[in-house]
């Protein structure tokens, strides 16, 4: 089955705290991405990727790092978390990134508390 | 700036009836237009995808239109049933070039919340 897997769906940690959020596709896309989504904001852009070892900022990456090793694997890290990253996060991938008239898969989101 | 803008924000129907929600955009250049379906707590779930010579395109019982003049796109539900309830996204891919080369963007909306009752 096709599908955007992230892990963990929910956690709370404490400020400063590093931690990982995992995305893995199966679908040998191309392009991957993470965004946050909170209330009366819609979902905004974290970073991308367009392929293996190439990786750019979205809209809101203050406090994001991500790498992009494998192609199937775009893991979003939060080196020193604080309060106003607790959001909703989301994995995205699509087959191509040029043009992306190819539909986006989401994953199942990750719900992060940071306290 | 590009944006996109939705209305109503939320909106309770009656099962069975019809609605129709709006999407307005200022982003540029154009590439597609999509709307999502996102039950609560889950990821968004596609449903159309429309580019700038498509002026109607359907699913079921959704059918979005585009105005590319206007810049104003509507998704239709027809017949609404309790599983409709859930927020609808209008998403607008337009043209970026970041640092590692041309990849589209994608501008999301706020969403409108629909709630289908009996």
């Amino acid at each position: 089955e096709a599908q955007v897997t992230q892990n963990p769906r929910y956690l709370i940690t404490v400020t400063g705290k590093k931690l990982t959020v995992t995305c893995s596709q199966n679908m040998n896309h191309e392009y991957m991405s993470w965004y946050r989504q909170d209330p009366g904001l819609g979902l905004r852009q974290i970073y991308y990727s367009m392929n293996v070892e190439v990786t750019d900022k979205g809209d809101v990456p203050e406090g994001y790092k991500v790498s992009r090793k494998e192609k199937r694997n775009f893991p979003l890290i939060l080196e020193s978390p604080s309060p106003n990253q607790t959001s909703l996060y989301f994995c995205a991938s699509s087959r191509k990134a040029g043009g992306l008239t190819g539909e986006l898969f989401f994953g199942e989101g990750s719900r992060l508390t940071v306290l | 700036k590009n944006q996109v803008e939705q209305s109503p924000q939320s909106l309770i129907i009656l099962e069975g009836k019809n609605c129709t929600l709006q999407c307005n955009y200022t982003v540029s250049p154009f590439s597609n237009l999509r709307w999502y379906k996102q039950d609560t707590g889950r990821g968004p779930v596609s449903l159309t995808i429309m580019t700038f010579s498509e002026n109607t395109k359907s699913n079921g019982r959704y059918t979005a239109t585009l105005d590319a003049d206007t810049k104003q796109s509507s998704l239709h539900i027809t017949a609404s049933q309790l599983s409709d309830s859930a927020s609808y996204i209008c998403v607008v891919s337009g043209g970026r070039r970041g640092v590692t080369g041309t990849a589209s963007k994608l501008t999301f909306g706020t969403g409108t919340r629909l709630q289908v009752t009996l």
